[in-house]
């Protein structure tokens, strides 16, 4: 089993819509949160940190239930720039920033 | 925050032989980090490079395949040795406070 895992997708909407991502981790150690986003040929791109209390960003808003060791994204009114594939990461605990990330998923917005 | 510079941006390789990539940072960091990403996968950490001893490898990379320097607190390399298609991949420089982690632009290989 990965240790994080994420729905691959695509998610195809029409733009205006909302979208919500979902996210599952397996070590109960983990300490910090992260979505970050990956266009075509870029390198990822932290988009926003979770927390415990859940967090928002504009149209963008981040769960984490620690019980349930899941992560969310919710994207409001979609735009054809949101179209990304939005990676679920996890930090494991430890003097460092060791980084460990889902294989992403693709959302891809149309007009 | 620091900006990173990773070159070469995609190299044509033949199999059997070996690509260095650099990374230059901008300002001094602890620590840096190589990562592949295989077609349509996630990145996966290879090891963490510590500048002034040897760098740290994640099960399943090996120093003999991919040798790591980092002579100082700017810079990087990480060598890709004895390449084969399966090789083929983007390499990610990256570096991070406790927050947030930084890339390079990536190196796009391709071994024929």
């Amino acid at each position: 089993r990965k240790e994080v895992e994420q729905d691959p997708g695509p998610f195809n909407v029409p733009e205006g819509a909302t979208v919500a991502f979902n996210c599952t981790y397996s070590n109960s150690a983990s300490q910090s949160f992260f979505w970050y986003r990956q266009d075509c040929r870029k390198e990822p791109k932290l988009l926003m940190s979770v927390y415990s209390s859940g967090n928002e960003d504009g149209r963008f808003t981040a769960q984490l239930n620690r019980a349930s060791q899941y992560i969310s994204l919710l994207i409001r009114d979609s735009k054809l720039s949101d179209s990304a594939t939005y990676l679920c990461v996890v930090k494991r605990s430890g003097g460092y920033n060791k980084l460990i990330f889902g294989a992403g998923t693709r959302l891809a917005v149309h007009p | 925050s620091a900006v990173i510079s990773q070159k070469p941006s995609r190299d044509i390789c033949q199999r059997g032989t070996s690509l260095t990539i650099q990374c230059q940072v901008d300002s001094q960091v602890t620590m840096m980090f190589w990562y592949r990403q295989q077609p349509g996968q996630s990145l996966t950490l290879i090891a963490t490079a510590n500048q002034g001893s040897e760098a740290t490898y994640e099960s399943g990379f090996v120093i003999d395949k991919f040798p790591i320097s980092r002579p100082n607190l700017t810079f990087s390399t990480l060598t890709v040795s004895n390449m084969s298609p399966e090789d083929s991949s983007i390499y990610l420089c990256s570096w991070g406070t406790g927050l947030d982690a930084f890339f390079g632009q990536g190196t796009r290989l391709t071994v024929v």
